[in-house]
């Protein structure tokens, strides 16, 4: 799976949008973009994923450039349970295979 | 809406004695199930996959085993623990596919975790 760069820390004022980049730059055409976060001691929730297009849905919007080098989480209305470490990691159409999690951005919500 | 538990969420438990981590899936029926563990609030390594009832596939060599006795449990066990079984234990799930297979982009869902420490 390709190797992803994400900056370590952000601040976010609550209500604001919260908007997480993150650089892919050697991903293949068949793998895609996936975002999950983890709250200290609980397991990785999933939060969007996506191949090329823009996709949004409840919890948040994946925005991905076309070149597909790059791509943005956004949250559009940031709250304290938001507070997480996110992390942005491709993966591709193949099976059983590990979650290579980078260290990911430390989100904080301030309220 | 689907829900997946652990428990118990944390252990201590001393080397060389055995192991038994539960995990249930609801609301779903047919579910892949897998076991991952997770050093360092970093990567998840995967452990064991299941994509029906009896069926799993194991991906790293260790003396842990793991059984799916039902279609949505799924259980981690070991018969003697060892110091380097120390860990952040979870168990997921993804929805079946039609071909019967597993796929690195099915989108999984994990549970709260089991945090097992062996003395």
């Amino acid at each position: 799976d390709a190797k992803t760069t994400q900056p370590p820390s952000m601040d976010c004022a609550e209500g604001r949008a919260a908007n997480l980049p993150c650089n892919h730059s050697t991903i293949s055409g068949n793998e895609y973009v996936y975002w999950y976060r983890q709250i200290h001691s609980q397991g990785p929730q999933y939060i969007i994923h996506g191949l090329k297009n823009n996709e949004t849905n409840e919890m948040a919007s994946l925005i991905i450039t076309e070149d597909r080098k790059s791509s943005t989480l956004i949250l559009p209305h940031a709250t304290l349970r938001d507070t997480a470490v996110y992390y942005c990691i491709v993966r591709v159409d193949n099976y059983g295979q590990n979650f290579v999690f980078g260290p990911g951005t430390r989100l904080s919500v301030l309220p | 809406s689907q829900t997946i538990h652990q428990w118990p969420a944390t252990l201590v438990q001393p080397v060389g004695s055995p192991l038994s981590l539960e995990c249930t899936v609801e609301g779903t029926s047919n579910p892949n199930l897998y076991w991952y563990r997770q050093a360092a609030g970093r990567g998840l390594q995967l452990l064991f996959y299941s994509v029906g009832i009896g069926q799993i596939s194991s991906e790293v060599p260790q003396n842990l085993s793991a059984s799916r006795p039902q279609d949505r449990q799924f259980i981690l066990s070991s018969k003697k623990l060892l110091l380097s079984d120390s860990g952040f234990y979870l168990c997921a799930w993804s929805r079946a596919r039609g071909t019967g297979g597993i796929s690195n982009t099915d989108t999984q869902y994990f549970g709260p975790g089991t945090r097992l420490t062996v003395l």
